[in-house]
């Protein structure tokens, strides 16, 4: 039973537009949530974050946006670039465990 | 400053075989986290341990043990592999303040036929 969900297997976006990527949750226990990129063959690298209690939290080109109502998260990468090609998994926390989403691979065409 | 490493790169095993994954940061991270990543599964957590002589249960931990060693070393354990652990293994670990940033190692490969 996925509590954290990413519908959407792959995303490609024009080099310098917006790449918007989408993550479900079905626990409203959930008290922070993560995004993180990975490319072939690396370990995943953490990228932002945002606590339950805010809505938004922004980091150069990355903001995190958090709908609690709908139990929906989103990454906007603006503007995208050829380097930010790679594998974005959501996660959730909660207390000590950590929730990861399948992943959503993201390819910018220059 | 090598981050966190994970030995070996690659495995391949037979059923019933044992053998035991190596993890270990040099960030004097207190946390430390088994997952293991599977096609169209995402990463799962295995065990944890949140700090030096504590581990606790993640969300898939049939079939595995771990020790955490020292503040350093965190180990996985296959006692009798099957193919259903044919997986990538990611060791990670996290300050105790910052637990929602977590560094990755670069992943064990094994395969079990």
């Amino acid at each position: 039973d996925q509590q954290v969900k990413q519908n959407s297997p792959s995303l490609s976006v024009q080099e310098g537009r917006i790449s918007i990527l989408n993550c479900d949750y079905t626990n409203s226990m959930f008290d922070y949530f993560l995004w993180y990129k990975k490319y072939p063959a690396e370990g995943p690298t953490f990228l932002i974050s945002i606590s339950s209690i805010k809505d938004k939290n922004e980091d150069g080109r990355f903001t995190v946006f958090l709908n609690k109502s709908a139990k929906h998260l989103s990454l906007h990468i603006v503007p995208s670039q050829p380097g930010d090609s790679a594998v974005y998994f959501c996660a959730a926390r909660f207390g000590d465990q950590f929730y990861f989403g399948t992943g959503t691979s993201l390819t910018v065409i220059p | 400053n090598a981050g966190v490493t994970q030995t070996p790169k690659f495995q391949v095993l037979k059923t019933g075989q044992s053998m035991t994954l190596q993890c270990a940061q040099d960030m004097n991270h207190n946390s430390m986290y088994w997952y293991r990543q599977d096609p169209g599964m995402g990463l799962r957590l295995i065990y944890y341990s949140a700090s030096e002589g504590t581990t606790d249960k993640g969300e898939v931990p049939n079939g595995y043990n771990v020790s955490r060693l020292n503040k350093r070393e965190f180990s996985l354990r296959l006692e009798s592999a099957a193919p259903s652990q044919t997986s990538v293994y990611f060791c990670a670990s996290s300050e105790e303040r910052r637990r929602d940033e977590q560094f990755f190692g670069p992943g064990t490969r094994l395969t079990v036929l």
